[in-house]
């Protein structure tokens, strides 16, 4: 079982659709990261969470740490919105602090 | 302020070679880590290095090293190449635990 669970795999909204990503984690963290890849690679990181919720514009994260779980929401869903987003959490494992990802949900927002 | 740049951002090579990237920080950042992204295994942690020092390594065999200079910029190092080392290499610099990524880059082995 993979350290970081993503869900779903993939994603098909219309736009103007609420959109909910799934996380959870089975190992200790720090800090959890959102991150959003779109064609041709480049990342882009989204959020850095601890601990409650945050917001940037259409873009809303929280986090559980009792339940080991993170939500990406993003309202009014638009076509640019189109990419694959990855969860990551900061974790110490054999002395090492390293990012262990999952293994993204890809999203497709048609017009 | 200048995003994080790596070079070269495509590159192809055979299998026995080693190939070197580069990574330079955004200004200021000390830390920078790096990253193999393969469709098979997704994303991956290789290292960081903070301040000349490597801070943290993922689980990958000794063909894989880095370094960082006294102006923050790393490269990492491939020695013996092999098919499976085909795959998008990314670094990322740090501040304040928030990442930033550069855009990669994009090695074949043949």
């Amino acid at each position: 079982k993979n350290e970081v669970e993503q869900s779903p795999q993939n994603l098909t909204a219309q736009e103007g659709e609420f959109i909910t990503i799934n996380c959870s984690y089975s190992v200790g963290i720090s800090a959890l990261h959102w991150l959003q890849q779109h064609p041709g690679g480049g990342i882009v990181s989204l959020f850095m969470l601890s601990s409650g919720k945050k917001k940037h514009g259409r873009l809303i994260a929280t986090i559980n740490i009792q339940e080991k779980h993170s939500s990406l929401h993003i309202t009014a869903s638009h076509p640019r919105d189109s990419a694959v987003y990855i969860c990551a959490v900061s974790s110490t494992q054999g002395g090492s602090e390293k990012l262990v990802f999952g293994k993204g949900t890809k999203l497709t927002v048609n017009p | 302020k200048a995003g994080v740049t790596q070079t070269p951002r495509y590159l192809i090579k055979t299998r026995g070679q080693q190939v070197t990237l580069s990574c330079s920080p955004i200004s200021g950042h000390r830390s920078v880590s790096w990253y193999q992204q393969t469709p098979g295994q997704g994303l991956q942690f290789l290292f960081e290095y903070f301040s000349e020092t490597q801070r943290n390594k993922g689980n990958f065999p000794g063909r894989f090293s880095g370094r960082q200079f006294s102006n923050s910029r790393s490269e990492m190092n491939v020695s013996t190449l092999e098919l499976g080392d085909s795959a998008l290499y990314l670094c990322a610099s740090s501040f304040g635990g928030e990442l930033f990524f550069g855009e990669g880059s994009r090695l074949t082995v043949l």
